[in-house]
């Protein structure tokens, strides 16, 4: 079965730009998005189609897809940007990877 | 403005059953898959089960086919998840979501889910 690997956690100062990378097989090839979810919410979508952000998402928020790797980046990282971020696609069934937990320092 | 509003969830015996039901508003139900994502404590999202539109098609993920099944009434607005034969790695919080409409299989809307226990 298809996997999507993140790193478990990513580290960032305040103002700073994170990157957060999903890496599977020609997952370029396939749409990636990226969820946001804060502890005890539920997750919301921040990046759909690779590199689209959906109404209501800070423009800080983007995402690119080439070869086996989708980044989401976050330009001037805020505080309120530290939560679990997780990416999906699609391979005959809907995939996520395990999740990335950034840390604003 | 769209709403998902799960409820259904509970404690229940390992070999139990369950019924989810998630509630729908603020858009046209009947021109959406939709689908139930769930999230174990602790851990990761896990894609459970999807509908199209007219329940013509299912999909599940390999752990639960056989024991839960995906339906929805569009009279309703309605989406529901039928769990048999529950078993201790089932417990976790149920998301009912929507897909969004461009292509990509991106989940646009996510219900508050609904808590799943499965314990003696």
């Amino acid at each position: 079965s298809y996997e999507l690997t993140q790193p478990p956690s990513v580290s960032v100062s305040p103002g700073q730009t994170a990157s957060i990378t999903c890496s599977g097989d020609k997952l370029g090839d396939k749409y990636a998005c990226w969820y946001q979810q804060k502890p005890g919410q539920s997750p919301v979508l921040v990046i759909y189609q690779d590199s689209k952000r959906p109404s209501g998402i800070p423009e800080r928020f983007s995402g690119s897809n080439s070869g086996n790797t989708a980044t989401l980046t976050i330009s001037g990282t805020q505080a309120m940007d530290e939560a679990d971020y997780y990416c999906q696609a699609w391979d005959r069934a809907v995939v996520f990877g395990g999740g990335t937990k950034l840390t604003v320092l | 403005e769209v709403q998902l509003v799960e409820s259904g969830g509970g404690l229940v015996q390992p070999g139990g059953s369950l019924r989810l039901s998630c509630a729908a508003s603020g858009f046209t139900f009947s021109s959406y898959w939709m689908s139930w994502v769930r999230q174990a404590p602790g851990k990761g999202l896990e894609w459970v089960a999807n509908i199209k539109q007219d329940g013509s098609e299912k999909y599940y993920v390999d752990s639960v086919k056989g024991r839960f099944t995906i339906s929805r009434d569009n009279a309703k607005n309605s989406l529901y998840l039928q769990m048999n034969s529950l078993r201790a790695e089932d417990t976790a919080v149920y998301y009912c979501a929507r897909r969004g409409a461009a292509a990509g299989n991106y989940f646009q809307h996510w219900g508050q889910g609904t808590l799943v226990t499965v314990s003696s």
